[in-house]
């Protein structure tokens, strides 16, 4: 499958924790990465290679996989982090890229 | 490091366009670009890239129809798309590889907005 699968909102309490998860066969061999899109603004990139914290990205930031499924936590999670959350990766082929249709992220 | 893209506009369906992205404030040569877009109120979606050596990939989408090149004298990328369809209609963003390598996109344009309708 050439898919990524995210839930396509969820909500939080400020300063609560909440995961946002991604979930492809591609996975399995490919590491996904996260961006937040906030609107009328440009993806920025929150985490590379699976587990890595882009520039300037706070540390309430992280990300992880179990299987097919990968997943970005926000622990202390602010207003500033209200967007959308998107995960992409390489495709079972290996040669294109592939995105998650997006996750809203509400922070209430 | 910036990507400011243009070219971006109204075309009738069945119509052709080509987008510009303009690199600045890296080693162009050295990085992937991509191209993804977005259309009103949805996701992201992947189109193209084309690496330092010009090699392509394309999404299923757009292969055959779309083609993207690079001029490294002008650190610039370019998107033609022919044969445009209304479902084309988006906000396309040029992207940058991070030092790491495709697919983390760690600098993005603004966008240039292109509508497909008649």
């Amino acid at each position: 499958s050439s898919e990524l699968t995210q839930g396509p909102a969820v909500s939080v309490a400020l300063g609560q924790t909440v995961r946002i998860t991604c979930q492809g066969d591609s996975l399995r061999n490919f590491d996904a990465s996260w961006y937040q899109q906030k609107p009328g603004q440009a993806p920025i990139l929150v985490i590379f290679g699976g587990t890595s914290r882009a520039s300037g990205i706070p540390d309430r930031f992280s990300a992880s996989r179990s299987g097919i499924t990968a997943s970005l936590t926000i622990i202390g999670t602010q207003a500033e982090d209200e967007a959308d959350y998107f995960c992409n990766s390489r495709d079972s082929s290996g040669n294109h890229v592939v995105f998650g249709g997006g996750t809203r992220l509400t922070v209430l | 490091v910036q990507l400011v893209e243009s070219g971006g506009g109204v075309i009738q369906p069945g119509g052709s366009r080509r987008l510009s992205c303009a690199a600045s404030g890296f080693t162009f040569k050295k990085y992937t670009i991509h191209w993804v877009r977005q259309a009103p109120e949805k996701g992201l979606e992947w189109i193209s890239l084309i690496n330092g050596q010009g090699g392509t990939s394309y999404a299923d989408s757009v292969r055959g129809r779309f083609t993207i090149s690079r001029d490294s004298r002008k650190d610039s990328v370019y998107l033609q798309m022919n044969s445009l369809r209304t479902e084309d209609s988006a906000l396309y963003y040029c992207s940058k590889e991070h030092y790491t390598g495709w697919p983390n996109l760690d600098s993005w344009g603004q966008g240039t907005l292109v509508t497909v309708a008649s």
